[in-house]
């Protein structure tokens, strides 16, 4: 069975750094893109960037080049999203994603939940 | 940026009773190359993560049941439920996935029992 387990809750203040983590059960990691998406609070879904982890090509949504750094470790089957500054603003829901080409999202993790506040 | 517009953004539904959700593009989803309609359909039930319910305007993800179906075609797309049931009760999200990497979502429609 495909999984996507995400790492936990964080809370965190303002300028502080964050690395959160998806890692992949059930599926052959480098055959695939993966992605991030931000959930913020009673919002909608927002795609931030994908990645491919056999060559670790990382592709950025214009609203996120910049402000996030997409990541992936194909020998631990495991993708990552860290800010080195968080600001109010980044609090919100992230889903990794397992993207198929002919068939778009397939699999979700749970959702990691980051709040930040002073 | 391809925009992706919802209507309704809240669709209350008695249920038993059919639901039809729509979606426009701001650019055509049909690729020039393959024929295929790059629009997929999400369900955010509450409490859960999203999950694929149908993928290239008209395929079924493995699972769902075949009281949803989607149609449409260039810019124009529709996602029915035939008979509403009290588990489909959650919000609605279109995707556009012509666009790669920069896919988008619409805003969002949120179905609820009458």
């Amino acid at each position: 069975e495909v999984q996507l387990v995400q790492s936990g809750a964080e809370m965190r203040k303002p300028g502080e750094s964050l690395k959160i983590s998806c890692k992949g059960f059930g599926l052959i990691f480098t055959s695939y893109w993966f992605g991030w998406v931000r959930q913020m609070p009673g919002k909608g879904l927002e795609l931030m960037g994908i990645v491919y982890p056999a060559d670790s090509d990382v592709r950025y949504s214009p609203s996120f080049e910049g402000q996030v750094t997409i990541s992936a470790d194909k020998s631990l089957n495991s993708l990552y999203l860290h800010w080195k500054s968080l600001n109010v603003a980044d609090a919100a829901i992230y889903y990794c994603v397992r993207l198929v080409s002919e068939a778009g999202f397939d699999h979700w993790g749970q959702g990691s939940l980051v709040a930040v506040s002073s | 940026e391809i925009v992706m517009t919802q209507t309704p953004l809240s669709l209350p539904v008695t249920p038993g009773e059919p639901a039809s959700i729509f979606c426009r593009s701001s650019q055509s989803l049909l690729g020039s190359d393959d024929g295929n309609t790059y629009l997929d359909w999400y369900l955010q039930k509450p409490g859960q993560s999203p999950q694929l319910l149908i993928y290239s305007l008209s395929y079924r993800a493995s699972g769902v049941p075949d009281r949803f179906s989607g149609s449409g075609s260039g810019t124009d797309f529709t996602l029915t439920i035939s008979r509403v049931e009290a588990e489909d009760v959650g919000i609605y999200y279109c995707m556009q996935r012509i666009d790669f990497p920069f896919y988008t979502f619409g805003q969002g429609t949120k179905l609820e029992l009458k």
